[in-house]
């Protein structure tokens, strides 16, 4: 079974440039979660996605950030413009369902802002 | 404070060892994740609890809804268990998102 796909792995930008970030969840995965970890943190939640709809988003910043999942499959994280202490590891995640037992992680998108 | 306390935050074995990772909480929950991260950043779902034990190979995970805990076990612990691992927890809420720990890092010496 293929596992959640995201690119890309590494990014290095300046401040103020804009980046964009790819996930495509397991086939079939209703559920989609952007989480951003900063180094020697847990992950934070950004953005969950049910299907094509945002459940939670409260905790992202709206001023900077932004992502879609137009078609209810593939997801994109946008920052622009993107900070100093924007440098994280993004990872996406998908499950079947809202709750469901098990949570799938793609290896992330390490970003580096300069 | 954190909703999501782990301890301790860094722990060194040696091989053979038995492991406990700690994980309290002070929300109300509808379950517990203990996840498993790699150098590298990737993450492996390893238990979802409501309640009760669950043991999966050489790994048990616990919890205790009253006292709001959740214990984690490693026996004969293993070089390639070295990893970071973290305590997560849905809210009661239904569709709230995840709450996680800051992680314990585990080394584990041969």
């Amino acid at each position: 079974e293929a596992g959640v796909a995201q690119s890309p792995r590494y990014k290095i930008i300046e401040k103020r440039q804009s980046v964009a970030f790819w996930c495509n969840p397991i086939s079939g995965h209703a559920t989609l979660y952007w989480y951003q970890q900063i180094l020697g943190q847990g992950p934070k939640l950004l953005i969950q996605f049910q299907n094509n709809g945002v459940v939670d988003d409260s905790q992202l910043p709206k001023d900077r950030f932004s992502a879609e999942r137009l078609k209810g499959v593939d997801s994109t994280l946008k920052i622009q413009p993107a900070k100093l202490e924007d440098s994280a590891v993004y990872l996406c995640a998908s499950s079947l369902q809202i709750g469901a037992e098990k949570l799938f992680f793609g290896s992330g998108t390490q970003l580096s802002v300069l | 404070k954190n909703e999501v306390e782990q301890s301790p935050q860094n722990l060194t074995a040696q091989e053979g060892e038995f492991i406990t990772i700690n994980c309290s909480y002070s929300v109300g929950i509808s379950a517990l994740h203990w996840l498993q991260q790699h150098p590298g950043g990737g993450i492996v779902s390893l238990f979802m609890l409501s309640s009760g034990k669950k043991k999966h190979g050489r790994l048990i995970a616990t919890i205790n809804i009253q006292e709001k805990h959740s214990s984690l076990h490693i026996t004969a612990s293993h070089p390639r268990d070295s990893a970071v691992y973290i305590c997560a927890v849905f809210r009661n809420s239904g569709n709230t998102p995840l709450v996680f720990g800051k992680g314990t890092r585990l080394s584990v010496i041969a």
